[in-house]
């Protein structure tokens, strides 16, 4: 089956630590993006990307970095410098033009 | 700008009990609107969609209807069950220089009671 893969699913950081967040999608989508989501609130819009080798920042990329080397992986590295990086982070793909997003079922992290 | 408001949560309902969430919208433009379901500790899953004035989406008994006049995108379901227990996100979709760009309501929860 089709689908967005995100690992792991619970991850755990040291303060001062950097964490890689995995996203693995076998739609043959071409845009990928990283939401982060906190309690009672929507999803936030931290990176995207709309074909290899290219990406941008959404609206709260401070703290975060990602890379889009294939089409198929869209891993996200939360920094130190993200003061705040509890949250659970969720990872979509999306076919390009005005069509629905698909989502994995995301990582939680928290802080040790 | 584009913003979304759902109705704040949680609504409790039980089971057999009709089911509305609302949902308001600013956009600019013609947006796409859907209706996105998230179970606990999952990710989120597309549930209805419309993406023109007086379209209506529906899926597993939900049906939400595009209304332009009073930019709206209600969900309702007759029948409610214990299993339709979640969160539900009103989301519009629009470009943004050449990307497509969602926004999110804050997601109104769902407890279903038998």
């Amino acid at each position: 089956d089709g689908g967005i893969t995100q690992s792991p699913k619970y991850l755990f950081r040291k303060e001062g630590q950097n964490v890689t967040l995995s996203c693995e999608q076998n739609l043959n989508h071409d845009a990928m993006y990283w939401y982060r989501q906190d309690p009672g609130q929507g999803l936030r819009l931290i990176y995207y990307s709309q074909i290899v080798n290219d990406f941008q920042k959404g609206d709260i990329a401070e703290g975060y970095s990602v890379s889009r080397e294939k089409k198929e992986s869209f891993p996200l590295t939360v920094t130190s410098a993200q003061k705040n990086p509890t949250a659970f982070y969720l990872c979509a793909s999306s076919i390009q033009g005005r069509q629905p997003q698909h989502f994995g079922d995301g990582t939680r992290l928290s802080i040790l | 700008g584009n913003s979304v408001t759902q109705m704040e949560g949680p609504v409790t309902l039980s089971e057999e009990a009709f089911l509305t969430i609302n949902c308001t919208y600013t956009a600019t433009g013609y947006p796409s609107l859907f209706w996105y379901v998230q179970y606990p500790g999952e990710g989120l899953q597309l549930l209805l969609k419309a993406t023109k004035a007086d379209d209506k989406g529906s899926n597993k008994g939900f049906e939400a209807t595009y209304r332009k006049e009073t930019t709206s995108f209600h969900l309702e379901k007759g029948s409610v069950q214990v299993s339709d227990s979640a969160v539900y996100f009103c989301a519009l979709l629009f470009m943004n220089t050449g990307f497509q760009k969602l926004v999110f309501g804050t997601g109104t929860r769902l407890l279903v009671s038998p």
